[in-house]
C-alpha cells in the first residue's frame, strides 16, 4: 500500500498570505489528523477529521483550518500568514479498525517557510 | 491537559552498545503509547507502540516497557547500528474522539561506528 501522502512538499508564502495543504490517506484509512512541528515547540496537534467531521481540535487560532472529503483526502488551511507559522506540517491517517483505532502513520510532511 | 516529558534530550552511544529512552505522562486516562523515529527530512515513522494492558512489548532490537502506576514508560534499543541515529518521539493518547498524540520533545541519537 501506499504510504500517506502530501502535497506539495515545500513552500514560500509571504506573511498576509494563506495557503492550502493536502494529504492523501492511506487507502482505507478513514481518519486524517493534522500536526504542527517547530524546533520551539516541538510537535503540536491541530485537528483531526474523521467521516468529513472535525471529531478534535487542539490550541490553535481560527485562522488554521480543514476539511476532509468524501474519499478521505483532507485539506488544512491557513489564512493571514505569520512569521510564525513557518513550520513542517504532518498529517497521519489512521485505519480506524477495531483494535488500530490510535494508530497514525505519518506523510513526509510540508514545509512552510513565511517570509 | 496531557504532559509528556521526555529525558535524554541527547544521547550518543558505541555501535553496539543498548540505548534507553524514558517518557513520562501526566493523564492517567492516556492509554495508548507509540514511539516514533524521524530521519531528516522525513515524516515520523512508528516503530512500535503498547497499550495499557499490556506492561512490555519487543520487536526484534526494539522493546517498549510501560509502567501505568508510575506513569512512565521506555524505549529500548538493543546492540544499536549506525542506521539507528536519528530523533525519537513518545507520545500518549487516551483514544476514540481524544486520540490525538501528545508528544515529547524528542531524543536525538547519535551511534558511533
Amino acid at each position: 500500500k501506499a504510504g500517506v501522502t502530501q502535497t506539495p512538499r515545500y513552500l514560500i508564502k509571504t506573511r498576509g498570505q494563506q495557503v492550502t495543504l493536502s494529504c492523501s490517506p492511506i487507502s482505507g484509512h478513514r481518519s486524517v489528523s493534522w500536526y504542527q512541528q517547530t524546533p520551539g515547540q516541538g510537535l503540536q496537534f491541530l485537528f483531526e477529521y474523521f467521516s468529513e467531521t472535525q471529531r478534535n481540535k487542539g490550541n490553535f487560532p481560527g485562522r488554521f483550518s480543514g476539511r476532509q472529503f468524501s474519499n478521505s483526502r483532507s485539506e488544512m488551511n491557513v489564512s493571514t500568514l505569520e512569521l510564525g507559522d513557518s513550520a513542517l506540517y504532518l498529517c497521519a491517517s489512521s485505519p480506524m479498525y477495531r483494535g488500530s483505532q490510535e494508530t497514525q502513520y505519518f506523510g513526509p510532511g510540508t514545509r512552510l517557510l513565511v517570509l | 491537559g496531557e504532559n509528556v516529558e521526555q529525558h535524554p534530550s541527547t544521547l550518543s552511544v558505541q555501535e553496539g552498545d543498548s540505548a534507553v529512552i524514558k517518557c513520562t505522562y501526566s493523564d492517567s486516562a492516556s492509554n495508548y503509547f507509540p514511539w516514533y523515529k524521524q530521519e531528516l527530512g522525513k515524516g515520523p515513522q512508528l516503530i512500535i507502540d503498547i497499550r495499557s494492558n499490556v506492561g512490555e512489548k519487543k520487536d526484534q532490537r526494539i522493546a517498549v516497557t510501560l509502567n501505568k502506576t508510575a506513569k512512565h514508560f521506555s524505549l529500548h534499543i538493543t546492540e544499536t547500528q549506525p542506521e539507528d541515529s536519528a530523533v525519537y518521539f513518545c507520545a500518549a493518547s487516551k483514544g476514540g474522539s481524544q486520540g490525538n498524540l501528545i508528544f515529547g520533545k524528542g531524543t536525538k541519537l547519535s551511534v558511533k561506528p
